[in-house]
C-alpha cells in the first residue's frame, strides 16, 4: 500500500533553535518528493521538490534530504524563527506521469511545528 | 502574476443540499487539482483536470465532480451534502512539465449542517 508517514506528529522548540522533520514512504513507483509548508487557515506553499535523483535541496533555511534507497526524507530548519509555526507536510508522487498528468499525489499527514520566543 | 483563486472562501450548507466551488489557477496553468483536507484524513487528493479532461482521480464516492472549462478555470461539485463533507477545498494548479510544481488556493471551507 502506498503511504507515507510522517514524524513526529507534533514538536515545540525555541526561537532560534534547530529542528529536523522525517518523513518516510512505502509509494512505488517513485517519481518526486515534496515538501509544504501549511500555515493555519491557508493553501500549503511548496518549500522544495526532489526527484530520484537529488538528495539535498535547500530554500533559505530549509534544507530537505532524500534518500531513495531506504525511502526516506528529511526537512532541516535552520535557525527557527516564529513564522515557522504552521503544519509541513511531505507529498510523494508516485505513478506514471504523462503531459498534463501529475501523478497520484501521496500525503502525509504532516508535522505540526510551533516556535515559542 | 495573481495566484490560484477560490470562490466562495467560505460556504455553510445543509445535508442533502448540493455545491459548487470554483478555482481559477495561475495564468497559463493548464493543469488544475482539488484536494480534500480535514482534521482526521489529512490532505486527500480528489481529482485532476487538464485540458478539460479528467487526468487523474482518487478515491472518492461519486458524488464529487468536477469539471474544466477551456480557459483552464475548474469547478468542483459535491451533491447530495453529507456532514463528513465539511472540509477544506484546495485547488492546486500547475505547469505541464515535470516534476509539476502546484500552487496552492487559499481554499474553500465548507462547513455542512
Amino acid at each position: 500500500k502506498n503511504q507515507v508517514e510522517q514524524s513526529p506528529q507534533s514538536l515545540i522548540i525555541l526561537e532560534g533553535k534547530n529542528c529536523t522533520l522525517q518523513c518516510n514512504y512505502t509509494v512505488s513507483p517513485f517519481s518526486n518528493l515534496r515538501w509544504y509548508k501549511q500555515d493555519t487557515g491557508r493553501g500549503p506553499v511548496s518549500l522544495t521538490i526532489m526527484t530520484f535523483s537529488e538528495n539535498t535541496k535547500s530554500n533559505g533555511r530549509y534544507t530537505a534530504t532524500l534518500d531513495a534507497d531506504t525511502k526516506q526524507s528529511s526537512l532541516h530548519i535552520t535557525a527557527s524563527q516564529l513564522s515557522d509555526s504552521a503544519s509541513y507536510i511531505c507529498v510523494v508522487s508516485g505513478g506514471s506521469q504523462g503531459s498534463g498528468n501529475t501523478g497520484k499525489l501521496i500525503f502525509g499527514q504532516g508535522t505540526t511545528l510551533q516556535v515559542k520566543p | 502574476k495573481a495566484g490560484v483563486t477560490q470562490t466562495p472562501r467560505y460556504l455553510i450548507k445543509t445535508r442533502g443540499q448540493q455545491v459548487t466551488l470554483s478555482c481559477s489557477p495561475i495564468s497559463g496553468h493548464r493543469s488544475v487539482s482539488w484536494y480534500q483536507q480535514t482534521p482526521g484524513q489529512g490532505l486527500q487528493f480528489l481529482f485532476e483536470y487538464f485540458s478539460e479532461t479528467q487526468r487523474n482521480k482518487g478515491n472518492f464516492p461519486g458524488r464529487f465532480s468536477g469539471r474544466q472549462f477551456s480557459n483552464s478555470r475548474s469547478e468542483m461539485n459535491v451533491s447530495t451534502l453529507e456532514l463528513g463533507d465539511s472540509a477544506l477545498y484546495l485547488c492546486a494548479s500547475s505547469l505541464v512539465r515535470s516534476p509539476y510544481e502546484q500552487y496552492f488556493g487559499p481554499g474553500t471551507r465548507l462547513t455542512v449542517t
